[in-house]
């Protein structure tokens, strides 16, 4: 089945320490997206990535690292820069950039800061 | 940048009766509104979607309405049902040119549907 995979699904970090979020899509879309879930804030766009080699940051880009080396996959790495790390992390992809449609979800990560 | 704004934040209604979450966004130049729809622990999923250049669209029990003039867009929900009881999220993004596609999402509606 076509899909998006996000691991892992639960992840505890130490203050300090960085951590990379997985997400592979077997789906052969171009477009791949990172998005931040805090609750009563929706979601919030953090990196996105149009083709392999490049991306561009969204609105919350500080602290976070992504890289896009093969076009079914795309890392995030939460740094110990970022303020306040905790929180539900969503990745997604799209066929075609720049035109509307359809985004397709994975079903997460929780990254905890302890 | 857009900006969109979604009420309510809870939404809880009794089977059967129509539920209706209301969004607002800023952009004048936003063309494309989708509806997601977070089931616990999953990713959200596209429920319905309008463009600008139509004003309402409907499928089985849910149905987007667009007022382009006053930028607000609702989803109403008919004959809820306990299934439908997640969380509902809009979105508005300006299709084509330099936008990437970037949706812009409102804040979430938490709907609970009581048997």
């Amino acid at each position: 089945d076509g899909g998006i995979t996000q691991s892992p699904k639960y992840l505890f970090r130490k203050e300090g320490q960085n951590v990379t979020l997985s997400c592979e899509q077997n789906l052969n879309h171009d477009a791949m997206y990172w998005y931040r879930q805090d609750p009563g804030q929706g979601l919030r766009l953090i990196y996105y990535s149009q083709i392999v080699n490049d991306f561009q940051k969204g609105d919350i880009a500080e602290g976070y690292s992504v890289s896009r080396e093969k076009k079914e996959s795309f890392p995030l790495t939460v740094t110990s820069a970022q303020k306040n790390p905790t929180a539900f992390y969503l990745c997604a992809s799209r066929l075609f950039e720049g035109d509307a449609g359809e985004l397709f979800f994975g079903e997460g990560s929780r990254l905890t800061v302890l | 940048g857009e900006n969109v704004e979604q009420h309510p934040s809870t939404l809880s209604v009794q089977e059967g009766d129509s539920a209706v979450i209301k969004c607002t966004y800023s952009d004048s130049a936003s063309n494309y509104f989708p509806w997601y729809k977070q089931e616990l622990g999953k990713g959200p999923q596209l429920i319905i979607d309008i463009r600008s250049n139509v004003g309402e669209k409907k499928d089985q029990r849910i149905a987007v309405t667009l007022n382009k003039t006053a930028k607000h867009f609702s989803l109403h929900i008919t004959e809820t049902q306990p299934e439908d009881s997640a969380v509902y999220f809009c979105a508005a993004s300006r299709a084509g040119g330099t936008s990437y596609g970037k949706l812009t999402f409102g804040q979430g509606t938490i709907l609970t549907v009581h048997p």
